[in-house]
């Protein structure tokens, strides 16, 4: 079945540092999204990249799709405590509306 | 505001106990899901449905059985519970666009099974 590997699993960084996320897929995926859970929140949907190579920025946040599309990277500047969450990718290899979502990146930022 | 409800923010039941968990979505999408999250694992899927009276095996269907009988409504049955389906379960939905399909989560359900 899709697999995808998302890394690290934990990260803890001190605020204003930066923070970077892995996402990575043994196949070609048609695009993958990003979700940001909170905690004791749900995931709630960040950006979609379709395009081989795409980068697409939300202020501090930097999304990055591969030129295979196999990865993703999701990186945050200057980190704040406002940033505090589990990060999730989520690949749709089929474009069948199906999303496979990565294990996600839980991070703590230390004020 | 896309909104999507579930029944119960919590649940406590006991093993062999038919359990069903509701979620209602007010955006007349076409998929819904639900997923259950564990920690270390990630969101997994267990069923979803792309239309009303369809639904469709996720990744870890055992040990569960769906009904959508209404475009708004899915819901989740475990049949008989136990105490290893103690998870929190989270019912999405999205629209059928084929351009962009983001998904809009509930609140989440936290069972335990006693």
């Amino acid at each position: 079945g899709q697999q995808v590997m998302q890394i690290p699993q934990y990260q803890h960084v001190q605020e204003g540092e930066d923070f970077t996320t892995y996402c990575n897929s043994s196949t070609t995926l048609s695009n993958i999204q990003w979700y940001k859970q909170r905690p004791g929140g749900h995931p709630v949907f960040l950006i979609q990249l379709v395009k081989s190579g795409e980068v697409k920025k939300q202020k501090r946040l930097t999304f990055q799709f591969g030129e295979a599309k196999k990865n993703s990277s999701l990186h945050i500047t200057a980190t704040q405590t406002t940033d505090v969450g589990t990060y999730f990718c989520a690949a749709d290899q089929t474009g069948a509306n199906n999303l496979f979502f990565g294990t996600g990146t839980r991070l703590t930022v230390i004020p | 505001d896309v909104k999507v409800t579930q029944s119960s923010r919590y649940l406590v039941k006991r093993t062999g106990e038919k359990v069903f968990l509701e979620c209602v979505q007010d955006m007349d999408h076409e998929n819904m899901f639900w997923y259950r999250q564990d920690p270390g694992l990630g969101l997994r899927l267990i069923y979803f449905s792309y239309d009303v009276k369809m639904k469709e095996k996720g990744d870890i269907p055992e040990g569960y059985s769906v009904s959508r009988e209404k475009k708004e409504r899915f819901s989740l049955i475990l049949e008989s519970a136990s105490t290893n389906q103690t998870s929190m379960y989270l019912c999405a939905s999205s629209p059928a666009d084929r351009e962009l399909y983001e998904q809009y989560f509930g609140p989440g359900t936290r069972l335990t099974v006693t």
